[in-house]
């Protein structure tokens, strides 16, 4: 069964830091790997989708990793600011149920 | 092109009550998947529709069903109501592409069970 496990649960950030989500998964059988942002009450936006052949995905100030082998994958947000502040989550699709599976999210505070 | 649109946005439901959900795919989807979500199981895949079948199914009891009409629109139903059925219930539309796979999510149903 796969699992998906994120680090850290919650991080607090001043406005301008670089920062690092992480994500690992126990199942390396993906079809590929998505990152979400949730607001408060709201939906998931999707952020970046990295298919089980590819290393990374960038789009503008977010960049995602993926290492399918050990399982882990990084999204790298720069220059951070008040607006991102958000819940992120990762989620791979795979297996034969051909379904997400979520981790439990890194809830982020950029402060002014 | 519109995204995914649910319907109501919000409920209040007693216990022991039915409810019926309502999830309107982006044009040209055929695959939609609702997701509970709630504070302790985080999201969790309810199940998933595909041109009128059910294609997958989570771990969940048979309260809860669902099914989808001949223009994709789908829709899930919960029956004899309980507490902890109360969660944000959140449907996702897929296109068929070999590429992408991207899911789209609407802004889900928010639930209350009183």
């Amino acid at each position: 069964k796969q699992e998906v496990t994120q680090i850290p649960a919650a991080l607090s950030v001043p406005e301008g830091e670089n920062l690092v989500l992480n994500c690992s998964f126990t199942d390396s059988a993906i079809y590929n790997l998505q990152w979400f942002r949730q607001d408060p009450g709201k939906g998931l936006t999707s952020l970046l989708l990295i298919q089980s052949s590819q290393r990374e995905q960038t789009s503008g100030r977010l960049n995602a990793s993926l290492d399918k082998s050990s399982g882990r994958s990084t999204l790298y947000i720069a220059a951070s600011q008040p607006g991102d502040s958000a819940t992120y989550l990762c989620a791979v699709l795979g297996g034969a149920g051909n379904m997400l599976t979520f981790g439990g999210g890194t809830r982020l505070m950029v402060k002014p | 092109k519109a995204g995914v649109t649910q319907t109501p946005r919000y409920l209040i439901k007693t216990r022991g009550q039915q409810v019926t959900l309502s999830c309107s795919p982006i044009s040209g989807h055929r695959s939609v998947s609702w997701y509970q979500q709630t504070p302790g199981q985080g999201l969790q895949f309810l199940f998933e529709y595909f041109s009128e079948t059910q294609r997958n199914k989570g771990n969940f009891p048979g309260r809860f069903s669902g099914r989808q009409f001949s223009n994709s629109r789908s829709e899930m139903n919960v029956s004899t109501l309980e507490l902890g059925d109360s969660a944000l219930y959140l449907c996702a539309s897929k296109g068929h592409s070999p590429v992408t796979n991207t899911q789209y999510f609407g802004p889900g149903t928010r639930l209350t069970v009183l």
